[in-house]
């Protein structure tokens, strides 16, 4: 079954600075979702992009979608301590969605 | 409801007892997850039920799990003889089609 995979594993970076997080996949997908999880409990969802679409944004987060890489990224933009989180993308197809292993990001105030 | 609701929130039990946990999704939702997530991992699927499809096992890690669901509504997730392997954070999701996947806040197993 297809999952999504993140990388890096870990990213610690600056308060203000960037955070890019990259999702690599295997097979075709309707859409693909990235999520945020705060304590190794539920997890929230931060963006859904759809398979024909190609960037999509909201608040400081930026997601881009390559269908032809089997690839998304997501960018946190001007980080914040709060944004100290593991971050996940699911992918798939219909409603068969699976995760990755996720990304860890550390915001040093 | 407003949001998934998962039940226990915590158990603890001992190796060899059953448990059974309890998952309400968001009404009219009809696709439902349930995912286990150990200490600093990632989520590992294990079922999923769309509607009236028969569900998608294929995530389950023995023959001592297994889950239900009533139409589209709650969901129990049963652990058999449970080991010490299973303790675990053991998240429920629901959706419609095609869409944002919510989760509940997950039950965090412990078996001593």
């Amino acid at each position: 079954s297809q999952q999504g995979e993140e990388d890096p594993q870990a990213l610690s970076i600056q308060e203000g600075e960037n955070a890019t997080m990259n999702c690599s996949y295997k097979t075709s997908i309707n859409n693909l979702q990235w999520y945020r999880q705060n304590s190794g409990r539920g997890l929230v969802h931060l963006i859904l992009i759809r398979s024909n679409e190609r960037e999509k944004h909201s608040g400081r987060l930026r997601v881009t979608l390559d269908t032809s890489k089997k690839s998304s990224s997501l960018l946190i933009t001007a980080s914040r301590a709060a944004d100290t989180a593991s971050y996940f993308c699911a992918t798939g197809i219909n409603n068969d969605m699976r995760f990755g292993a996720g990304t860890r990001l550390t915001v040093k105030p | 409801g407003a949001g998934v609701s998962q039940s226990p929130s915590n158990k603890v039990t001992e190796k060899g007892k059953d448990v059974e946990l309890r998952c309400d999704p968001i009404s009219g939702h009809t696709a439902l997850y349930w995912y286990r997530q150990r200490l600093g991992q990632g989520l590992e699927f294990l079922i999923y039920f769309q509607g009236n499809s028969a569900p998608d096992k294929s995530g389950l890690p023995s023959d001592r799990f297994s889950a239900e669901r009533t139409g589209e509504s709650v969901s129990t997730l049963t652990i058999q003889r449970t080991q010490q392997e299973d303790s675990a954070v053991y998240l429920c999701a629901s959706s419609l089609l095609r869409n944002t996947i919510y989760f509940g806040e997950g039950s965090w197993l412990t078996v001593v």
